[in-house]
C-alpha cells in the first residue's frame, strides 16, 4: 500500500451534476497530481497542486478544478458532468515538486456518469 | 505532439518464461521514463525508471532498456510469475513536467 487514499471508491452521477473527489496524500508528501484514466487507456494528467496552488495543467476544460489544503490533501471538482467524464480518477502524491520520481498513486475513484 | 505508445495490447506468456514489453515514444527531448504495473482495481505501481543518460537499468527480476536512437523503451521481466499478470504502462516525463502514459499492455501469465 502506498499510503495515498482516495474517496469515495465508486460514484454514480447523472449528466449535468457536479462531483467532488477527495485525496489524502502520503505522509510527508506536499505535491498532489490528478489523472483521468478512461477504460482501456493510460492515465491522462489533469493538474498538479503544490503549496495549495495549481502547478501545471493538462488539456482539460475549466470545469475541472481542484484544491489543495494546508495538510496537503486535495480535492478534484468536476462541474456540468458529461458522459465522457466516466473514468477512473487517480490521485498521486510525491515529496518533490518538478519531478515525477517517487510518485505514488492511490487506487482511484471510479466515476460513472449516466 | 507528445505521445507514448506500446506495440502490443496483450502479451501472453508461460509461467517461468521471460516477458518483454515494448514501448515507443515520440519526444526525442524526453529524458526520464518510468514503467508502471496496474492490477485490477488498483492505481499504477512504480516498477522501474531510467534516465536518458543510461541505456539499461536493472531491478529485481526486471530490466529496462532505452534505445534513444529509435526512441524505444522495453521492460523485461525474468521468470514471469502469475503475480506479474497486470497491465503495464510506460510513461514519459514531458518538458512541462507532466507524465505522459502509453495505452498499456496486458500481460497474461499462463500456468
Amino acid at each position: 500500500e502506498t499510503g495515498v487514499t482516495q474517496s469515495p471508491t465508486h460514484l454514480i452521477k447523472t449528466r449535468g451534476q457536479q462531483v467532488t473527489l477527495r485525496c489524502s496524500s502520503q505522509s510527508g508528501h506536499n505535491t498532489v497530481s490528478w489523472y483521468q484514466q478512461a477504460l482501456g487507456q493510460g492515465p491522462q494528467f489533469i493538474f498538479q497542486y503544490y503549496r495549495e496552488e495549481e502547478n501545471g495543467r493538462g488539456n482539460f476544460p475549466p470545469r475541472f478544478s481542484g484544491l489543495q489544503f494546508p495538510n496537503y490533501s486535495s480535492e478534484l471538482n468536476v462541474n456540468a458532468l458529461e458522459l465522457d467524464d466516466s473514468a477512473l480518477y487517480l490521485c498521486a502524491s510525491s515529496s518533490q515538486v518538478g519531478t515525477n520520481e517517487k510518485l505514488f498513486f492511490g487506487s482511484g475513484t471510479q466515476l460513472s456518469v449516466l | 505532439g507528445e505521445s507514448v505508445g506500446l506495440h502490443l495490447p496483450t502479451l501472453s506468456v508461460q509461467e517461468g518464461d521471460n516477458s518483454i514489453i515494448n514501448c515507443a515514444y515520440s519526444n526525442s527531448a524526453s529524458d526520464y521514463f518510468i514503467w508502471y504495473k496496474q492490477e485490477s482495481g488498483k492505481g499504477p505501481q512504480f516498477i522501474i525508471d531510467i534516465r536518458s543518460n543510461m541505456d539499461k537499468r536493472q531491478g529485481q527480476r526486471v530490466t529496462v532498456l532505452l534505445n534513444k536512437t529509435v526512441k524505444h523503451l522495453s521492460l523485461q521481466i525474468a521468470a514471469t510469475q502469475p503475480g506479474d499478470s497486470a497491465v503495464y504502462f510506460c510513461a514519459e516525463e514531458s518538458n512541462t513536467g507532466k507524465l505522459i502514459f502509453g495505452q498499456g499492455t496486458t500481460l497474461q501469465v499462463k500456468p
